[in-house]
C-alpha cells in the first residue's frame, strides 16, 4: 500500500520567515496529494491541494510543488505569522476509492 | 454550520461496551470516509461510502468495527466490545465525488473516544 513520509516532524520559524515542509510518497499510481492544517482540538482543515498533472500551486502565501519523478512534494508558506502555528499534515490519494494516506504531521511554530 | 457534522464530540465508555458515532456530511457529497487518528498522528482510513454502497472495508481494524450509511446521507461507526486500544479520535471526512475532479475530502470535527 501507500506510504507517505513527513519532514521535520517539528519546525519553528521566527514571524516574517519561510517554512518549507516535505513529503515522499511510494505509490506511483497516486495522483492527488492535499495539505491539511490542524490546530489543537479542531478538525482537518484543506489548505491547498495539487493534482499530479501539475508541477506546482500557489495560493497567496502557500504553494505547494510536486516531483512525480522523484515522487515527493513540498509546501512552502511565505511571510509566515503567528497564526499559521499549527500541525500540517500532507497526504496522497490513491486508488478508486481515493482514500488519503496521511503524513505524520509537522508541528509548526512561528515565533513572534 | 453546512460542513461535515459529528455526534458525539466526546464518549467515555468502561472497556467492553458497544458505542455508536455519527456523521452527517455535506448534502451534496454522495463520499463519506472514517478515519481514525491518534495522538501525534495522521489520520488513517478506516472505510467509505460511495451513497450508500461501502466500497471499501479492508482497513477497519477488526471485526468489531463495522460502519452503516443506510439511505446514502448520514452513516453510523459503531465498535463493539471496546477496548482500551480503541481510545482515539474518529473523524470523518466527505466528497463529492461525482466526477474525477472531485478529490477534496472535508473533515468533520470529530468524535474523541475515551474506553476506560
Amino acid at each position: 500500500g501507500e506510504n507517505v513520509e513527513q519532514h521535520p516532524s517539528t519546525l519553528s520559524v521566527q514571524e516574517g520567515d519561510s517554512a518549507v515542509i516535505k513529503c515522499t510518497y511510494s505509490d506511483s499510481a497516486s495522483n492527488y496529494f492535499p495539505w491539511y492544517k490542524q490546530e489543537l482540538g479542531k478538525r482537518p482543515q484543506l489548505i491547498i491541494d495539487i493534482r499530479s498533472n501539475v508541477g506546482e500551486k500557489k495560493d497567496q502565501r502557500i504553494a505547494v510543488t510536486l516531483n512525480k519523478t522523484a515522487k515527493h512534494f513540498s509546501l512552502h508558506i511565505t511571510e509566515t505569522q503567528p497564526e499559521d502555528s499549527a500541525v500540517y499534515f500532507c497526504a496522497a490519494s490513491h486508488g478508486s476509492a481515493r482514500q488519503l494516506t496521511f503524513g505524520s504531521g509537522t508541528q509548526l511554530t512561528v515565533l513572534p | 454550520d453546512t460542513g461535515v457534522s459529528q455526534d458525539p464530540r466526546h464518549k467515555i465508555t468502561k472497556r467492553g461496551q458497544n458505542v455508536t458515532f455519527r456523521c452527517d456530511p455535506i448534502s451534496e457529497h454522495n463520499r463519506l470516509y472514517w478515519y481514525r487518528q491518534t495522538l501525534g498522528q495522521g489520520p488513517e482510513f478506516l472505510t467509505y461510502f460511495q451513497n450508500e454502497a461501502q466500497l471499501e472495508k479492508s482497513r477497519l481494524l477488526s471485526d468489531r468495527f463495522s460502519a452503516e450509511r443506510p439511505k446514502g446521507s448520514f452513516s453510523t461507526l459503531e465498535i463493539q466490545r471496546t477496548e482500551q486500544g480503541d481510545s482515539a479520535m474518529y473523524l470523518c471526512a466527505s466528497s463529492l465525488g461525482v466526477s474525477s475532479s472531485s478529490y477534496e475530502q472535508y473533515f468533520g470535527p470529530g468524535t474523541r473516544l475515551t474506553v476506560t
